[in-house]
Parts: structure tokens; C-alpha cells; sequence
């Protein structure tokens, strides 16, 4: 069974710039070329904002870009803003046509 | 526009069946790579991916939940429903709906709103 480890918790003053990893363990992980992120704010549904590691959805901030290296996918968000308070999901598609879902990584601007 | 959103009971008890629907438009489940998934996120925790049904209704569920899972589509109605047997407490979450189209990848564009179900007695 796989899984998509990511931090619990990252934080930054307003401007900097944070990297949320979400590293894969397990075989069934496609390459991390299925990778998507999402921004949940609290009550709300998830919002789509990177897919296929490194594509940007219509209508996204460019402070929001993302890479990958070996089993491990990374979001960073630069220029960070209050509104970027939230929590951030990975997932993956699997080789068995299901998904897997990262623990989520709470953002705090300080 | 694309739009899903998710009815269904908002309570209901240990060992029942919940019966969830997924209503959408703005795009059609006949439409080639078209698929809807079902994800739950309990109260303060991590989304969980249950299940997705394609438009040739091809299904995969979650294998640590296949057992208690079934998903299905009327396609007439642009509705996708999931069921869920033999609920238990730590079935309360939130339940959501969510679009794939795999011309495009493999990530839930877009979302419905959310139903929260909560198991008790």
C-alpha cells in the first residue's frame, strides 16, 4: 500500500517563500508524474492548483509552482500572502487506478 | 460551468446504509476520459479517496474499503451515486464529490461543496 508522507505544519512571514515535500513511499505511486496539489481553506471544498507535477489550473497565482525529485514532489509558494493560510494536500495517482491523498500540511503566515 | 454537488442524510446510525448522490452539470459523464470520484475527510483530518466511476462505468474503490463500497452512475440523470454499508462512527466526515477527465490528467478539477454525514446513535 502506498503513502504520501508531507509535513504536519510549515510557516512564513509574509513575502517569503515556503516548500510543502510530499514524498512517496510504497511501489504502486506512479513516478510522481500524476501529482496534483490542493489548497483547502477551513469549511471549504479543495481547490485544484498544480496538476501533473508542475501545471498551473487557469486562474492560479504563478507564486504557486511545484517539482519533483526522485520520490519526492515538492509545492513551494513564493510571495507568501495572508490569503495563502490553509491547509495543502498532495495526491497521486497509483498504478492500480486509485489515488492516494498526503496527510496534509497546515500553512501558517506568521 | 461546471458544477457537482452532494446530497444525502446528514445522520445517520452504526450498521446502516448510507446512500450519497452526486449531481452535476456543465459536462457529461458519456464524454470520453470523463469520470466522478468520491473522497471523505473526517472532522480535523486528511481527504481520503473512496472510489471513481468512469463514462464506460469502469469502477475502482479504495481497497481498504472495496468491501462496503458501490458506486454507480445514471447518466440520464447526470447523477453518480455511492453507498456505503455498515457504517461505523469513524465513517463521520465530510463526503465529497469530484471531477477527473483524463484527456487532461489525473487531478479532481473541480469539487462539489461537501455533505457532511455524521454516524451515531
Amino acid at each position: 500500500q502506498s503513502a504520501l508522507t508531507q509535513p504536519a505544519s510549515v510557516s512564513g512571514s509574509p513575502g517569503q517563500s515556503i516548500t510543502i515535500s510530499c514524498t512517496a513511499t510504497g511501489s504502486d505511486v506512479h513516478d510522481h508524474n500524476y501529482v496534483s496539489w490542493y489548497q483547502q481553506h477551513p469549511g471549504k471544498a479543495p481547490k485544484l492548483i498544480l496538476h501533473g507535477v508542475t501545471n498551473r489550473p487557469s486562474g492560479i497565482s504563478n507564486r504557486f509552482s511545484g517539482s519533483k525529485s526522485g520520490n519526492t514532489a515538492s509545492l513551494t509558494i513564493s510571495g507568501l500572502q495572508a490569503e495563502d493560510e490553509a491547509d495543502y494536500y498532495c495526491t497521486s495517482y497509483t498504478s492500480r487506478n486509485t489515488y492516494v491523498f498526503g496527510s496534509g500540511t497546515k500553512v501558517t503566515v506568521l | 460551468q461546471v458544477t457537482l454537488r452532494e446530497s444525502g442524510p446528514a445522520l445517520v446510525k452504526p450498521t446502516q446504509t448510507l446512500t450519497l448522490t452526486c449531481t452535476f452539470s456543465g459536462f457529461s459523464l458519456r464524454t470520453s476520459g470523463m469520470s466522478i470520484n468520491w473522497i471523505r475527510q473526517p472532522p480535523g483530518k486528511a481527504l481520503e479517496w473512496l472510489a471513481r466511476i468512469d463514462w464506460d462505468d469502469d469502477k475502482f474503490y479504495n481497497p481498504s474499503l472495496k468491501p462496503r463500497l458501490t458506486i454507480s452512475k445514471d447518466t440520464s440523470k447526470n447523477q453518480v451515486v455511492l453507498t456505503v454499508t455498515t457504517l461505523d462512527p469513524v465513517d463521520t466526515a465530510a463526503y465529497f464529490c469530484a471531477r477527473t477527465h483524463h484527456i487532461d490528467g489525473y487531478h479532481f478539477d473541480y469539487w462539489g461543496q461537501g455533505a457532511p454525514v455524521t454516524v451515531s446513535s
